[in-house]
């Protein structure tokens, strides 16, 4: 049974570039929850979602970030024209359901240069 | 200020010694998460424990959960050099286990 598995682990993009990190669940998970860790720093949650839905993107930044969950494949989180303060290790979780363990990905460290 | 707070920020021990670290919060939660992180990795999950429970074990590890005081503790007893690594505690406010807040960390280090 395959854990979570995030793509890629790392990436490197230039300012003003889009960055796409993808997030395949385990199998039977349908919750996603994205993450951002900066550096010396605990993770901050971001976005929750099930299949085809947004439930919670109060964690957000209003602007250039945007995520998916579509009926099929993985789980996307978008961010557009990048700028050097999104660089950071970007985590999922998922889990099978509200209030049961949620399992971390290895993460995608995203550097801007 | 963080919803979970770990102390001490840095840890440590000689192998063999154990480790303590605690973590503080300031709202009522529904469960208390503690996770793993070794360097430039992805997170380990270690124990989660509820709000109607006041100790849990697993292996080497014990937390306990002192709601009255909001706070919690991870025990490592006979602490390894592997056990070299970032400890999270997370908590979750709602009944979501996968949204948590996440304190930043006790570094601990085990010197063989």
């Amino acid at each position: 049974n395959a854990g979570v598995m995030q793509n890629p682990r790392h990436l490197v993009r230039r300012r003003g570039q889009e960055a796409r990190l993808r997030c395949s669940p385990m199998k039977g998970h349908s919750h996603v929850y994205w993450y951002r860790q900066l550096p010396e720093e605990g993770l901050k949650f971001m976005v929750y979602l099930q299949k085809e839905n947004i439930i919670d993107e109060s964690g957000m930044p209003k602007e250039r970030f945007s995520a998916e969950f579509p009926k099929e494949g993985p789980s996307i989180l978008r961010i557009q024209q990048v700028v050097r303060g999104d660089s950071a290790a970007y985590f999922c979780a998922t889990s099978g359901g509200l209030n049961t363990e949620a399992f971390f990905g290895q993460g995608t460290r995203l550097t801007v240069v | 200020s963080q919803q979970g707070e770990e102390d001490p920020q840095a840890l440590s021990i000689q192998e063999g010694e154990n480790a303590t670290m605690n973590c503080s919060y300031k709202t009522s939660i529904n469960n208390l998460q503690w996770y793993r992180q070794n360097s430039g990795r992805g997170l380990v999950h270690l124990i989660l424990i509820r709000s109607n429970e006041r100790e849990k074990h697993s292996g080497r590890l014990r937390v306990t959960l002192d709601t009255s005081k909001k706070s919690s503790s991870l025990l490592i007893t006979a602490s390894r050099a592997a056990d070299t690594a970032s400890y999270f505690c997370a908590t979750d406010v709602e009944t979501n286990a996968g949204k948590s807040t996440f304190g930043d960390g006790t570094t601990l280090t085990v010197k063989p």
